[in-house]
């Protein structure tokens, strides 16, 4: 079946570092990859949909430039958390489009940002 | 604009028994209804969809039911089990674009 690898499953950073988390499709190739942010107890909010080759089209109310996605191949997608501060804070996930359909979107593992 | 919703925050069931988890939607143009189950800290895994052509999807446990005049679907997991324990979205697509549109989500505790 189609797997998502998420990377780092967690990380820790100071306040004002960035963070990259990474966004694999392991054995299918992903045209469209989305990302989402998860606060505790709350849903899974979309961030933005990412294109191979194009920008990013990122939902009202997301800072483009603090959030920035790269979209380089069709089995990667990256985001950076960039000059992070503690609000920043929360589960990521990734989730990725190959096929129509219900199975056709595969999400990865999340990673849990906190930053310090 | 929350346009899919799911009203019961949590829910408790005994083993054994049906568990029904709703949501409803506002958005008429959703063309494509997901219900996906999620632990803590790890990403959704899906369980079980339906299109809006339909007004039923069977798959094992798992029965999708569609209402489309009430904008409303639900989940109906039977027997359920202590291993069904988690938090449930259900999810929509619009027919412009693979977005999802998420709920909020139902946590469903299954005691044994």
């Amino acid at each position: 079946g189609a797997v998502v690898s998420q990377h780092p499953s967690w990380v820790i950073c100071k306040s004002g570092t960035s963070v990259k988390i990474e966004c694999r499709s392991l054995d299918f190739q992903a045209t469209t990859m989305f990302w989402y942010r998860q606060f505790p107890k709350q849903s899974l909010m979309l961030m933005a949909t990412s294109n191979e080759g194009s920008k990013a089209t990122y939902e009202q109310g997301v800072e483009k430039d603090k959030f920035l996605i790269n979209h380089a191949s069709l089995t990667l997608s990256t985001l950076t958390v960039t000059s992070a501060h503690p609000e920043d804070s929360s589960f990521y996930i990734c989730s990725a489009a190959h096929t129509s359909g219900g199975r056709g979107y595969t999400f990865g593992s999340g990673t849990r940002l906190t930053v310090v | 604009d929350q346009q899919v919703k799911q009203n019961s925050p949590s829910l408790s069931v005994q083993e054994g028994r049906i568990s029904i988890l709703n949501c409803d939607y506002t958005n008429s143009m959703f063309d494509y209804f997901l219900w996906y189950k999620k632990y803590p800290a790890e990403g959704p895994t899906f369980l079980i969809s339906i299109s809006s052509i339909k007004d039923k999807n069977e798959d094992g446990r798992f029965t999708v039911f569609l209402n489309k005049s009430a904008k409303h679907l639900s989940l109906h997991i039977v027997p359920s089990q202590p291993g069904d324990s988690a938090v449930y979205f259900c999810a929509a697509r619009g027919n412009a674009g693979n977005m999802l549109t998420f709920g909020g989500g139902t946590r469903l505790m299954v005691k044994p």
